[in-house]
């Protein structure tokens, strides 16, 4: 059974930088995408980008250019950078992981993010 | 950005009787490579989401024959055929034929 097992940074001041770390337990690591969402409080859940095995990184554009997703194959763990955070960025972020075939599958647990100076 | 617009948002349903929730796209979600990439996930509280369908109508292992999908192009829907206690959560549709991925904003299924 594949999981997806997510830490990091909880509580942030704003003007600091977000790090969350996702690893993958069981299944093969390459030949899918290993995706972040988002979900601020009481609003809807955000798609935020991708990347594959090789480091192949796609983004929502519309919040590209804060995120940076990398990819460590070795150790089968991907992860998420946001600089700088924001009261507006307090969220419980997800990773998931893409098949390419059927679409989203397998989530992480979620980390509540929380931006308060 | 596709929206996926889910409703009811709020879904009270009696044990044993069936439900149903609807998931529609602003544009058709068939792909260009003829499929759609429709999902549907239910998130129980406290966990993570799971996923209950894919691609429009196919069950995941796993799930009870009691749940299934359906629709096209621009209109889908989830049905329970009959409530049980622990379908309590909420479900929400996820479109994965146009970038950015996005998602109905949730149904509620409470139990009566």
């Amino acid at each position: 059974q594949v999981q997806l097992q997510q830490w990091g940074s909880g509580l942030l001041k704003p003007s600091e930088t977000l790090s969350l770390t996702c690893a993958v337990y069981g299944g093969s690591f390459n030949g899918y995408y290993w995706s972040w969402i988002r979900q601020p409080p009481g609003k809807g859940l955000e798609w935020i980008g991708e990347i594959n095995h090789s480091g192949s990184a796609n983004y929502s554009p519309s919040l590209k250019s804060r995120f940076t997703i990398s990819v460590d194959a070795s150790k089968t763990q991907f992860s998420l950078n946001l600089s700088p955070v924001t009261a507006a960025d307090a969220a419980v972020y997800y990773c998931a992981r893409k098949d390419p075939v059927n679409g989203v599958d397998f989530w992480g647990q979620g980390t509540l993010v929380a931006v308060s100076s | 950005d596709v929206v996926m617009t889910q409703s009811p948002l709020s879904l009270p349903v009696t044990l044993g009787q069936p439900a149903s929730i609807s998931c529609r796209s602003s544009q058709s979600l068939v792909h260009s490579n003829g499929n759609t990439y429709l999902n549907w996930f239910q998130q129980r509280p406290g966990q993570s989401p799971r996923r209950l369908i894919y691609k429009v109508s196919n069950r995941d292992s796993g799930v009870p024959d009691r749940f299934s999908g359906s629709g096209s192009g621009t209109d889908f829907t989830l049905k329970i055929s009959r409530v049980e206690a622990e379908d309590v959560g909420i479900y929400f549709c996820i479109q994965g034929t146009h970038w950015p991925y996005t998602f109905g904003q949730g149904t509620k299924l409470e139990i009566k």
